[in-house]
């Protein structure tokens, strides 16, 4: 069973490109969270999606970021008109319940660099 | 608000016994995580506390005193791979959202 897949693993972008982040949950699961990272710092939760909706979004900031986990294919980031800040790591995970956040598993991560 | 404490970093030898610890300060706890994560990698689950009191698997063990608003985590027997970043998580669902809190995260270095 594979596990959570995050591609790509390092994606460079210049300020006022776009990034997209795609993230694969682990099979049976469909349950992805997305979390942001700065060097030296704790996970950020950003957003919480099943198949096909949005639950929670409060850690994500209203402008130039969205995400979606369509009902077939990978759960993407969209970061629109990049700036040097978004620099961070971008881990997802996921678990097979609703309930069971407390065992979720993580992806490899994508480290974005904007230059 | 929501906030975990735990301290930024760790020292101890091979062979030996570390415990780091995690305040924390949330509504409508559910329970405390332990992620370990090494330096580029992904966190990984450790352990969860949904009740009070000490949860052991292998070497490593986690404590919970939900009165207290505290948990630790217990590293047995280190070893030279144990170096790595530990976070305590709580789930809030305040507001109504599945949202997971992590702590800054605590650096743990072994020594030979």
């Amino acid at each position: 069973n594979a596990g959570v897949m995050q591609n790509p693993r390092h994606l460079v972008r210049r300020r006022g490109q776009e990034a997209r982040l795609r993230c694969s949950p682990m099979k049976g699961h469909s349950h992805v969270y997305w979390y942001r990272q700065l060097p030296e710092e704790g996970l950020k939760f950003m957003v919480y999606l099943q198949k096909e909706n949005i639950i929670d979004e409060s850690g994500m900031p209203k402008e130039r970021f969205s995400a979606e986990f369509p009902k077939e294919g990978p759960s993407i980031l969209r970061i629109q008109q990049v700036v040097r800040g978004d620099s961070a790591a971008y881990f997802c995970a996921s678990s097979p319940l609703a309930g069971d956040q407390e065992t979720q598993y993580f992806g490899p991560g994508t480290r974005l660099l904007v230059l | 608000g929501q906030s975990l404490e735990q301290p930024s970093e760790v020292t101890a030898v091979e062979g030996a016994i570390v415990q780091i610890n995690c305040t924390y300060q949330t509504s409508g706890f559910y329970g405390l995580s332990w992620y370990q994560q090494h330096d580029g990698g992904a966190p990984t689950f450790l352990s969860y506390n949904a009740l009070d009191g000490l949860e052991e698997t292998g070497r490593f063990s986690s404590f919970l005193s939900r009165s207290d608003s505290y948990g630790y985590l217990l590293l047995q027997e280190l070893q030279m791979k144990d170096s790595a970043s530990y976070f305590c998580a709580v789930r809030d669902e305040n507001t109504g959202g599945f949202k997971t809190i992590f702590g800054a995260g605590t650096r743990l270095f072994v020594k030979a």
